[in-house]
């Protein structure tokens, strides 16, 4: 059963531009998560999509934004970018949603390494 | 808010050594709690999971355990090895994953 990919693996973007990030959750999932993470701050969320709703944001600017599609294939989107958004970006998959009364393990991808110079 | 802290930050073993990696959490009203392995540069790799009903975990050489009342878990590492070399991760589950630093673990052949 093939893992949670995600494209591209590195990236380097200029300030000011904007770019989009891919995540294929593992088949049959239907909950995706984004984090980010950086030495200073360690892991933190970003926002989570189920069935193509986002149903939780975590405490970032409105230039981070995120879809999912039909598929459950989801892409986050950082618009106006800064210096301090140079981070490696972490999806995780689920079979079920966060916060719910089951417990639904999560899997990591490999992550995008986001550069901004 | 969720706090989760691990100590130490960086632990440095002989190899064989069984060690010990600790989590604390400050609102014990927690789903469950995951333990996750990283290497550098790499993606996150889940160890054990601990429902918030269970006490403990085990999988090979790892063994995990969980006071939610004392907001506490800790991860037992028995005859590590230098493969064992990585980034340890704890997180508790709201409805996002809220982690600690880690622990940057080095077995030393």
């Amino acid at each position: 059963k093939a893992g949670v990919t995600q494209t591209p693996r590195y990236l380097i973007k200029t300030r000011g531009q904007q770019v989009t990030l891919s995540c294929s959750p593992i088949s049959g999932h239907r909950s995706v998560s984004w984090y980010q993470q950086t030495p200073g701050q360690g892991l933190q969320f970003l926002f989570e999509y189920f069935s193509e709703t986002q149903r939780n944001k975590g405490n970032f600017p409105g230039r981070f934004s995120g879809r999912q599609f039909s598929n459950s294939r989801s892409e986050m989107n950082v618009s106006t970018l800064e210096l301090g958004d140079s981070a490696l970006y972490l999806c995780a998959s689920s079979l079920g949603a966060a916060g719910s009364s089951k417990i639904y393990e999560q899997y990591f991808g490999p992550g995008t390494r986001l550069t901004v110079t | 808010k969720q706090e989760v802290t691990q100590i130490p930050a960086a632990l440095s073993v002989p190899e064989g050594e069984n060690l010990v990696l600790n989590c604390s959490f400050t609102d014990s009203a927690i789903y469950n709690l995951q333990w996750f392995r990283q290497d550098p540069g790499k993606g996150l790799t889940s160890l054990l999971l601990i429902q918030s009903s269970q006490r403990e975990q085990t999988s090979g050489r790892l063994n995990a355990s969980l006071d939610k009342s004392s907001g506490r878990s800790t991860l037992y590492i028995a005859a590590s090895q230098p493969g064992d070399s990585a980034t340890y991760l704890c997180a508790v589950s709201g409805y996002a994953l809220n982690f600690g630093k880690g622990t940057s673990l080095l077995v030393t052949p």
